[in-house]
């Protein structure tokens, strides 16, 4: 299957700075990547809609100002958390579609997991 | 919105054992995928299943679309089986794309 690759897996950093997370596809393109945030012991819910070229467009909540998406090219996404404070401690996926953004399979990265002191 | 319900919440079971898996969807059906997350955190894709039946070695999995349900079936169930199974749908107001994740069923296979 696909590949979509994250880095890093892990950081821990101090509260304040900021963080940023890549996320590419390894073997295909990718005009439309998808981030997901996971707190402990819970599902996986929708952040942002990356888009190659043009803006990235979030879900209800979620600050824009405060992550920061770039989809420069169509095989990269980043993730940049800004300001970083303990309540963003969280475990950060990245997903892309393979084939259709419609109707294909999405592969996901192998998550970030943020640690914000 | 689309809502995406799994069930059983967590299910142990003793190895060797076969179970069933649940997810119930609330919307029309385009993309559905079933996902382990394994103890490091990653989804590893089982199956990508909008309608019909897949099987992949000890699982398989069916898709009853216009009952909107899917099963995820674990025969002979191994310790490695153990984390947590994911059931996803696609969310479709136009050309999204991406999926909706239900809570997830806890899976614990004891040796």
């Amino acid at each position: 299957g696909a590949v979509v690759s994250q880095h890093p897996s892990r950081v821990i950093c101090k509260s304040g700075t900021s963080v940023k997370i890549e996320c590419r596809s390894l073997d295909f393109q990718a005009t439309t990547m998808f981030w997901y945030r996971q707190f402990p012991k819970q599902s996986l819910m929708l952040m942002a809609t990356s888009n190659e070229g043009s803006k990235a467009t979030y879900e209800q909540g979620v600050e824009k100002d405060k992550f920061l998406i770039n989809h420069a090219s169509l095989t990269l996404s980043t993730l940049t958390v800004t300001s970083a404070h303990p309540e963003d401690s969280s475990f950060y996926i990245c997903s892309a579609p393979q084939g259709s953004l419609n109707t294909g399979e999405l592969f996901f990265g192998e998550g970030s997991r943020l640690t914000v002191l | 919105g689309i809502q995406v319900e799994q069930s059983p919440p967590d299910l142990i079971l003793q190895e060797g054992a076969n179970s069933t898996l649940r997810c119930n969807f609330s919307d029309s059906v385009n993309n559905l995928q079933w996902f382990h997350q394994n103890p490091w955190g990653q989804l590893i894709n089982l199956f990508y299943i909008p309608s019909g039946t897949k099987q992949n070695g000890r699982l398989s999995a069916t898709t009853v679309a216009t009952e909107r349900y899917s099963l995820l079936y674990i025969s002979s169930s191994q310790t490695t089986d153990s984390g947590v199974y994911f059931c996803a749908q696609s969310n479709y107001g136009g050309s999204q794309g991406n999926l909706i994740f239900g809570k997830g069923t806890k899976l614990s296979v004891k040796p």
